[in-house]
């Protein structure tokens, strides 16, 4: 079965510093992966995708880039982080064969990030 | 760009109470529509809706499309407190990969 792993689980960091979330998926080959952010109470916005190894997506201009260095990890960083970086951050990944439906995402755990 | 907007924003209701969620998309291209529930943490999967007029059901839980107006609602019957949680509505559209979040819906459920 699949599953996906997220880590660290919470973080607190300060304002300046750098960031490195990682999320990896066990069970499949070549998955579509996402980053996802999550205010308090909000929806879910979406940062970066990844259709294959160091192929990155970017939907919204900020000061987080996304990498994937092996074909089941994505990760998720920043140089300097602000207070605005703060929130749940998500991390999904899709089925790219014909035994998933390629729009169902499967989420993992999240990082739960403030910045002080 | 697909825009995807869920109402009422919260709600609390008794044990017992129905339920009812709605949400309503702008997409180009319309694939399909997925409903998610988050408790403290992973949104996890409900329902994926790709045809009008088909219900789809889980226990307590049911959801319907309607591709000519644009919008699904969720229903939940017969509430209980362990269906406190936010409710997400996901579209998927023009682009291949991509699912577009409302802000979802916060619902309390007391006892």
């Amino acid at each position: 079965s699949q599953t996906i792993h997220q880590w660290p689980a919470t973080l607190v960091q300060p304002v300046g510093s750098p960031l490195s979330l990682e999320c990896t998926v066990e069970g499949t080959s070549n998955p579509n992966l996402y980053w996802y952010r999550q205010a308090a109470g909000r929806g879910l916005q979406l940062l970066f995708y990844s259709v294959g190894i160091g192929q990155i997506s970017s939907e919204v201009p900020q000061n987080l880039s996304a990498s994937r260095p092996q074909d089941r990890q994505f990760i998720l960083s920043s140089k300097k982080l602000l207070l605005s970086d703060s929130g749940f951050y998500l991390c999904a990944w899709t089925g790219t064969s014909e035994w998933f439906s390629y729009n169902e995402q499967f989420f993992g755990p999240g990082t739960r990030l403030t910045v002080l | 760009e697909d825009k995807v907007v869920q109402s009422p924003l919260s709600l609390v209701v008794h044990e017992g109470d129905t339920v009812t969620l709605n949400c309503s998309y702008e997409v180009t291209n319309f694939r399909s529509l997925l409903w998610y529930k988050q408790e403290k943490k992973a949104p996890t999967f409900l329902f994926m809706l790709t045809s009008s007029g088909i219900e789809k059901k889980s226990g307590r839980l049911s959801s319907i499309l309607d591709k000519k107006e644009l919008f699904s609602i969720l229903n939940i019957t017969a509430t209980q407190t362990g269906d406190s949680a936010i409710y997400l509505c996901a579209v998927a559209g023009s682009n291949d990969y991509k699912l577009s979040f409302g802000a979802g819906t916060t619902v309390t459920v007391r006892a």
